[in-house]
Order: structure tokens, then C-alpha cells, then sequence
């Protein structure tokens, strides 16, 4: 079964400071990978999807990027924190069952 | 355009209740998947349940059981004599095969001792 680590597990960034969010995965070769954001309120945001080493799809425009280095690893960045930016950004992992799975998340806080 | 309605936002029950979340759900596909998701208070989304379109059958899983009704639109989870460790907050969500993940806005379960 698929293991999705997620670091740093808590963050506090300055507004204009740069964000490095990691994800990686274990269990599984060639997944999907995929950044949701979740702010105060519940509701979960699709910010980037990849179905393979370089290829991203962004589904809202907005601070933050994402690459993919290997076909494990996820990262989303921004150059400049917004306090917009602020929220639960989970990674999930999509293998051969259709079915994604979640790391534990990395709670991020913009002063 | 695919869409996941969870009406409930909040729901609280005593200890040992039976309580169902409601999941309704639109799509023009006649080939999708379902899906419910715990999210505790650590935060984790946790994979509960997938259901294929083609797949009508109840299921349970312990204390967990789904209801999908296709005529209906519906694909609704109870959970049978609640615990406190039941208490997080549960997501709906849909996809095409091969698609993306569309949520339902959650429903929160509190489980009172």
C-alpha cells in the first residue's frame, strides 16, 4: 500500500518570505500526484495535479507553483508568501486503483 | 459540470446513536466513482470507501455502511452506534475515471460521550 510523507508538518512564514512544501511517496510507481489546499471553512481547493516526472497542470492561477524532479516527489513552492497563502496543504497519490490517498498534511501560517 | 452536495454541515449526536451523512451528487457521466473520506481532527484524510456507477450494492463495513442509489443521485454513509472516536469531519466526493476529485463541502460529526 501507498505511504504519502508530507514536510514540514507546521509552518509560520512571513508575508513576502519563499515556501518549500515536500511530498514524497512510497508503495507505488507512476502515480498521479496532486496539491489541495484547505482553508478555514472545510472546503478543499485543487491547486496542481502531475501524471508524471515534469508535467503539471495548474487549476488555479494564482502564487504558488509546483514541479515534480522524480516520479515520487511533489513540490509546491511560491517565491512570495501572500497572507492568502495561508491554509492545510495536502498531497495525495493516485496508483492503479483510481483511488487517491493522503499525507498528513502541512499546516501553514502567513504573518 | 460534476457537483457534490453535502447538506448537513453540522451534525451532533450522543454516544451509540445511529447517524447517516447525506451525499447527493450530479454528473452527466454513466461512468464514475464515489467515494467518502474521514478527516479527524490530526487533519489526515483518511480513504473509507470507493464505489464504481456499476456497483449499486450496499456495503458495510462494521459499524460503517453506504446506501448508493443511482435513481436518486445518492450516496449516503451510516454510521451505526456512534463512538466518540467517530467524531471528525466526512467528505463525499466523485470522479470520472480517470478524472480529478470533486468534494463535497464536508459534514462535521461531533459524537458527544
Amino acid at each position: 500500500s501507498q505511504t504519502i510523507h508530507q514536510w514540514p508538518a507546521t509552518l509560520v512564514q512571513p508575508v513576502g518570505s519563499p515556501l518549500s512544501l515536500e511530498c514524497t511517496v512510497e508503495g507505488t510507481s507512476n502515480p498521479n500526484l496532486y496539491w489541495y489546499r484547505q482553508a478555514a471553512g472545510r472546503g478543499l481547493q485543487l491547486l496542481f495535479y502531475s501524471v508524471g516526472i515534469g508535467q503539471i497542470s495548474s487549476e488555479v492561477p494564482q502564487n504558488l507553483s509546483a514541479s515534480r524532479p522524480q516520479d515520487r516527489q511533489f513540490i509546491l513552492s511560491s517565491k512570495k508568501l501572500l497572507l492568502s497563502d495561508s491554509g492545510f496543504y495536502l498531497c495525495a497519490s493516485e496508483g492503479l486503483t483510481d483511488t487517491q490517498y493522503f499525507g498528513p498534511g502541512t499546516r501553514l501560517t502567513v504573518l | 459540470a460534476q457537483k457534490v452536495t453535502q447538506a448537513q454541515t453540522e451534525i451532533s449526536v450522543v454516544e451509540k446513536e445511529d447517524v447517516t451523512l447525506d451525499c447527493v451528487y450530479e454528473t452527466r457521466d454513466t461512468t464514475y466513482y464515489l467515494f467518502w473520506y474521514k478527516q479527524p481532527p490530526s487533519g489526515e484524510l483518511v480513504f473509507l470507501i470507493r464505489r464504481n456507477s456499476f456497483d449499486e450494492q450496499n456495503e458495510i463495513s462494521g459499524r460503517y455502511s453506504w446506501n448508493f442509489q443511482k435513481s436518486t443521485s445518492s450516496f449516503n454513509f451510516t454510521i451505526t452506534a456512534s463512538q466518540v472516536v467517530d467524531s471528525a469531519v466526512y467528505f463525499c466526493a466523485l470522479s470520472e475515471i480517470g478524472g480529478k476529485l470533486i468534494f463535497g463541502q464536508g459534514t462535521e460529526l461531533s459524537v458527544k460521550p
